[in-house]
């Protein structure tokens, strides 16, 4: 238990569905993102949240939108994605600019059909 | 851009053995992280190398990181099945999160 909740653990969604992935952050801290893992490459940094406002879209594509509506809460909402997003989607908190560690979500599962 | 190469991609051995996994980069680290990650679970930080030849112990985990910051060392001791997992180093700032990832190694230690 990390402190860092992720839903849902496992995701099916059509290509012309309308999903959303919680993250929930009981740690107190006041940055939040989202990474992407698939298989056979390096997880990839999404999206990054300092104090609610974001400050890092790493040229994610606009079928990915996230939303942080406070500290604790993050959610990234699909649609109309394509069978090639089907990955493990990690959010994670950190307090900023304290030199404290990064933690981790258990991910959720997607799957694009 | 700052791309992480870790070595080999995926180790299997029986447990007692000892291994030893890389991670290297053309440019020169600013600090480098190892994380674990077990199945059906996020990344879970193990170190934080800073220092140029550097060496951390975690148990039976010994870090090094390279002289010149350039490439960094993982080394089990006397594997043990629960070693089993995606070993990843990364290289950022764990302040910002804005961590680059290496592919990761796989390990598989059999009992």
């Amino acid at each position: 238990e990390t402190g860092v909740t992720q839903t849902p653990r496992h995701l099916v969604m059509g290509m012309t569905n309308k999903k959303s992935l919680k993250c929930e952050q009981h740690l107190g801290h006041n940055a939040m993102y989202w990474y992407k893992q698939s298989a056979k490459k390096p997880l990839e940094l999404m999206f990054v949240y300092n104090f609610k406002e974001q400050t890092e879209n790493n040229s994610v594509p606009s079928r990915f939108s996230p939303e942080c509506p406070n500290s604790s809460h993050l959610f990234l909402h699909l649609h109309t994605l394509q069978p090639e997003d089907s990955a493990l989607y990690l959010c994670a908190s950190s307090q900023p600019n304290s030199g404290n560690t990064i933690y981790f979500g258990e991910g959720s599962w997607l799957t694009v059909v | 851009t700052q791309l992480l190469e870790q070595s080999p991609q995926f180790l299997s051995i029986q447990e007692g053995e000892n291994l030893t996994v890389y991670c290297n980069s053309s440019s020169v680290f600013s600090s480098l992280q190892w994380y674990r990650q077990e199945p059906g679970e996020g990344p879970v930080l193990l170190v934080t190398v800073v220092t140029g030849g550097e060496v951390k112990k975690l148990k039976r985990l010994t870090f090094q990181f390279g002289d010149a910051r350039k490439d960094s060392s993982l080394h089990i001791t006397a594997a043990q099945p629960g070693d089993t997992g995606l070993y990843l180093c990364a290289s950022g700032s764990s302040n910002t999160g804005k961590l680059i990832f290496g592919q990761g190694t796989t390990l598989q230690v059999k009992p």
